[in-house]
């Protein structure tokens, strides 16, 4: 079955600890993003990629980290610099279509929590 | 930038009754819509969406969707709800133009009474 898979479910870091969320795709899809989410917040974009070895920044950036060094992968580090790193943090992806058409859905995997003790 | 308002974090429906959660966008040209859940714990699920043609959406599990272009609105109902349907409902946009980033609402949260 297609999907996005994403691990570990639930992590625990200490502070001043780097950690790298796992986030992979077998969708063949170029997009891949990244998305943190807080009670009441809704979702925020963190980073996102378009195609592969090239990304940009979302709207919350900082204390955070990626790389897409390949179409279906794309991890995402927490580094120590992140002030509040306790949340679930979700990756989708998505596939402009043939025609170009940014009108696609976004498929999401199945988060992972993560915990600052 | 574009902004994404659901009004009430928090819905409670009888089983059977209506569901209604309501969605309005900011953009001065007629975005993509979607609505998606959310059960705990787990990722986002779509819905329906919106794109282009008839402005009455029918999605998955009996939901459907207007858009109102005159009231840059999207909101999300179902005749009767189901215990089932007690979840999380996120509303969201993109831009037309080129580019695929969307822009989430905060959430609401429906919680069905037996």
């Amino acid at each position: 079955d297609g999907g996005i898979t994403q691990s570990p479910k639930y992590l625990f870091r200490k502070e001043g600890q780097n950690v790298t969320l796992s986030c992979e795709q077998n969708l063949n899809h170029d997009a891949m993003y990244w998305y943190r989410q807080d009670p009441g917040q809704g979702l925020r974009l963190i980073y996102y990629s378009q195609i592969v070895n090239d990304f940009q920044k979302g709207d919350i950036a900082e204390g955070y980290s990626v790389s897409r060094e390949k179409k279906e992968s794309f991890p995402l580090t927490v580094t120590s610099a992140q002030k509040n790193p306790t949340a679930f943090y979700l990756c989708a992806s998505s596939d402009p279509g043939t025609s170009g058409s940014w009108g696609n859905e976004q498929f999401f995997g199945p988060g992972t929590r993560l915990t600052v003790l | 930038a574009q902004s994404v308002t659901q009004l009430g974090s928090h819905v409670s429906v009888s089983e059977g009754a209506l569901v209604l959660l309501r969605c309005n966008y900011s953009s001065s040209v007629p975005p993509y819509l979607f609505w998606y859940v959310q059960y705990p714990n787990q990722g986002l699920q779509l819905l329906l969406k919106y794109t282009t043609g008839a402005t009455l959406v029918k999605g998955i599990n009996g939901f459907e969707a207007e858009f109102k272009k005159s009231e840059t609105s999207f909101h999300l109902t179902k005749p009767s709800a189901h215990m089932s349907d007690a979840a999380e409902y996120f509303c969201a946009v993109r831009p037309q133009a080129a580019g695929n980033k969307l822009t989430f609402g905060g959430g609401t949260r429906v919680l069905v009474k037996p």
